[in-house]
C-alpha cells in the first residue's frame, strides 16, 4: 500500500517551453502533497505544499508563477514548470500523506533536463 | 532557522566495519525519519522514530532517537557493499502546530563501502 507514482520519469525540453509533471497516489487519498527539487549530490529542498482544493503554499525563494502547482483531486497533483530554463534542470520528487496520517510516501521522481 | 545537520557528509569504509552516522536538529521534535537514496533513484524509507529513546533495527542498520539531545544516530554493523548509498535524516517540524507535516532534510551522508 501507499504507492505514489510520477509521470513522466524523465523529460527533456527546450528553453522557453513548459513541462507538466504528474504525481498520483495510487492506493490512497492524499490530502497533502509535497514537491521537492534535488540538484546533483545535494539534499531535497521543499518547493511547495499542496492541499486538495486549495492553493499551494510555496517555500521562500520559490517562484509561484514559474512553478505552478495544482492539486485538483485527492489522488493527483501536478507541477508545471513554465518557461523552463537550463537552471531548472533537476530531479523533482513528490510525496503524499494520507488523511490524518503524518508519514510521507515518496514518488520515484522525475528528471527534467532543459536544453 | 530550522536546521538538520548530518555528519559525516561522506564516508568511505571497508566491508565488515561498523560506523555511525549522526543527525542533529535544532528545534523540538519527536518525529524523525531515515531514508536511503540510490543514485538516480528516489527515497526509500528506512525508519520512522516517534519518541524519545526509540530504537529500530533492520538488518545491519539500527536507528535511535534522543529527543532531549536532539540527536539521532544510524548505526551500521558489519557493513557490506550493498549498503553503499546516500542516507538522509529528516525531521518533522510542524506537526505539533497541526499544520502540514513539512519535513526538513539533512544534507545526506554519502556512504561508500569498499569491497
Amino acid at each position: 500500500g501507499a504507492v505514489v507514482s510520477q509521470h513522466p520519469s524523465w523529460v527533456i525540453c527546450k528553453s522557453g517551453t513548459s513541462v507538466k509533471i504528474e504525481c498520483r497516489s495510487l492506493d490512497f487519498q492524499a490530502t497533502t502533497m509535497f514537491w521537492y527539487r534535488q540538484f546533483p549530490k545535494q539534499s531535497l529542498m521543499l518547493m511547495a505544499t499542496s492541499n486538495e482544493g486549495s492553493k499551494a503554499t510555496y517555500e521562500q525563494g520559490v517562484e509561484k508563477d514559474k512553478f505552478l502547482i495544482n492539486h485538483a483531486s485527492l489522488t493527483l497533483s501536478t507541477l508545471t514548470v513554465t518557461s523552463a530554463h537550463p537552471e531548472d534542470s533537476s530531479f523533482y520528487i513528490c510525496s503524499a500523506t494520507q488523511t490524518s496520517q503524518y508519514e510521507q510516501y515518496f514518488g520515484p521522481g522525475t528528471r527534467l533536463t532543459v536544453t | 532557522e530550522l536546521k538538520v545537520e548530518q555528519n559525516p557528509l561522506f564516508l568511505s569504509m571497508q566491508e565488515g566495519k561498523n560506523y555511525t552516522i549522526y543527525c542533529n536538529y535544532s528545534t523540538t521534535s519527536d518525529r524523525l525519519y531515515w531514508y536511503r537514496q540510490d543514485p538516480g533513484k528516489s527515497l526509500e524509507s528506512l525508519f520512522v522514530l516517534l519518541s524519545n529513546g526509540a530504537v529500530k533495527q533492520e538488518g545491519r542498520l539500527m536507528a535511535s532517537l534522543d529527543t532531549k539531545a536532539r540527536l539521532s544516530t544510524l548505526h551500521i554493523t558489519a557493513a557490506v557493499h550493498d549498503l553503499s548509498a546516500t542516507y538522509f535524516c529528516a525531521v518533522d517540524m510542524e506537526w505539533r502546530l497541526n499544520r502540514d507535516d513539512k519535513i526538513i532534510f539533512g544534507k545526506g551522508t554519502r556512504l561508500h563501502i569498499l569491497p
